[in-house]
Parts: C-alpha cells; structure tokens; sequence
C-alpha cells in the first residue's frame, strides 16, 4: 500500500497518559499535515511540516500537543496529559505541492477514558 | 476553527435519485475542494475547483463555485447506496504554510 499510514488505528488511554501517534506520508510527499476530527465536526487543522520542517504549529491546540519530523519522512504527533476532551480522529495527510493536493490517511481514533 | 458551513447537515434520498449539498465560506479563496468520509475512515478527495472556476465535472459529480456568494455546491446523480457517506466542503486560502478549512459536513444516507 503506497497510501499515508497512520499507527496506531485505535487508541485507547487512561486520562493524564502520553500518547505519540504516528504518520507515514506517501514517500516522495515533502509536506505533511496533522488534523483533528471530534464528532460530527470536520477536521480541523494542527500543524505543517515542509521536509523536517514545523512552519506552522500555532494551532496546535495546546501546549500538551507537540509533533516532530525529524528526518523529513515519517511524522510524530504526541500529546501529553491526556484529557477526555482530546477524544477525536487525528488525520495525517501528505503532498507534493500544498494542502489542496494532499493525500489523507485512515486516521487514529484516540478515546480518553 | 471552521469557517465553512455545509447545508443540509443530513440528507436521506432514494438510490438513483440526485443528492445536492451546499457550502458556504466566509473569507476569499484560493480554491475550493470536497471531500468525502465512510463512517470511521479518512478522507477521500473528490474534486477541486478553482477560484477563477464555475463550475466543474467529475463523472457523476458537478461541483459549482460562486465566489461572489461565497458559495459552492455538489451534485451526485444517480446516486447509489456506497454514496452513503459524509461530504466535506474544504476551503484553501493560500498563503503557503496553512492547511485546509473544513466545514462540519453534511450526511448523505441513501435509501435502496
């Protein structure tokens, strides 16, 4: 599968947990995106990567949530201290040449209980 | 947060009838796209119109733009029950380092 992949599918944590999920864009993409979907809402956008490079993180939701790239490929996001409120679909996407062209994977469905 | 707004949010039809959504956005564009979504999965792109673009065609799909409305509309037709999903109007503002602005979507159920 030469798609965007996205581990782990499901995530089940205790509330206060870390969690770091991880994206695996299509291999030529040099742009990355990370999304959230709570229910009955449209994704909504967090973060960009361009190569290794984070230039937009001010959306972040938090300062809980933090997303790395380190070597311009597969993408990680965590968060940190989990709360209920963080329950959602993070959605990862790749693409060669900006948002509008990109790729989106199945997603990690987190549930904090 | 979203700017886009989808109507109907739901929308039940019979199979082989026409399915129409629309979207309305608040700032200018660059250019415009829907999305769709199966219960639980990822999004699967569907179609792009540009802002210097009215109105386009993909297979059963008609996407129109009206930029002075700020509007956008898609139209299945003949539509069939694996159209069952939820469609997503996402706006591209340019700019370089942004994502796309997702609307809450509306839910398309179609009865066979």
């Amino acid at each position: 599968d030469t798609g965007v992949s996205q581990d782990p599918r499901h995530k089940i944590t205790k509330r206060g947990q870390n969690v770091t999920f991880r994206c695996d864009p299509i291999s030529e993409h040099n742009r990355l995106y990370w999304y959230r979907q709570t229910l009955g809402q449209g994704p909504e956008f967090l973060t960009y990567f361009q190569n290794e490079a984070q230039l937009e993180k001010s959306r972040l939701l938090s300062d809980r949530f933090s997303a790395e790239r380190p070597k311009g490929s597969f993408s990680t996001l965590e968060i940190q201290r989990t709360e209920q409120g963080d329950s959602a679909m993070y959605l990862c996407a790749s693409s060669l040449r900006g948002p509008s062209e990109a790729f989106f994977g199945q997603g990690t469905r987190l549930t904090v209980v | 947060s979203q700017q886009g707004e989808e109507d109907p949010q739901a929308l039940s039809i019979q199979e082989g009838e026409n399915a129409t959504m629309n979207c309305s956005y608040k700032t200018s564009i660059n250019n415009l796209q829907w999305y769709r979504q199966n219960s639980g999965r990822g999004l699967v792109h569907l179609i792009l119109i540009r802002s210097n673009e009215r109105e386009k065609h993909s297979g059963r799909l008609r996407v129109t733009l009206d930029t002075s409305k700020k509007s956008s509309s898609l139209l299945i037709t003949a539509s069939r029950a694996a159209d069952t999903a939820s469609y997503f109007c996402a706006q591209y503002s340019g700019g370089g380092a942004d994502g796309l602005t997702f609307g809450k979507g509306t839910h398309l159920i179609i009865q066979p």
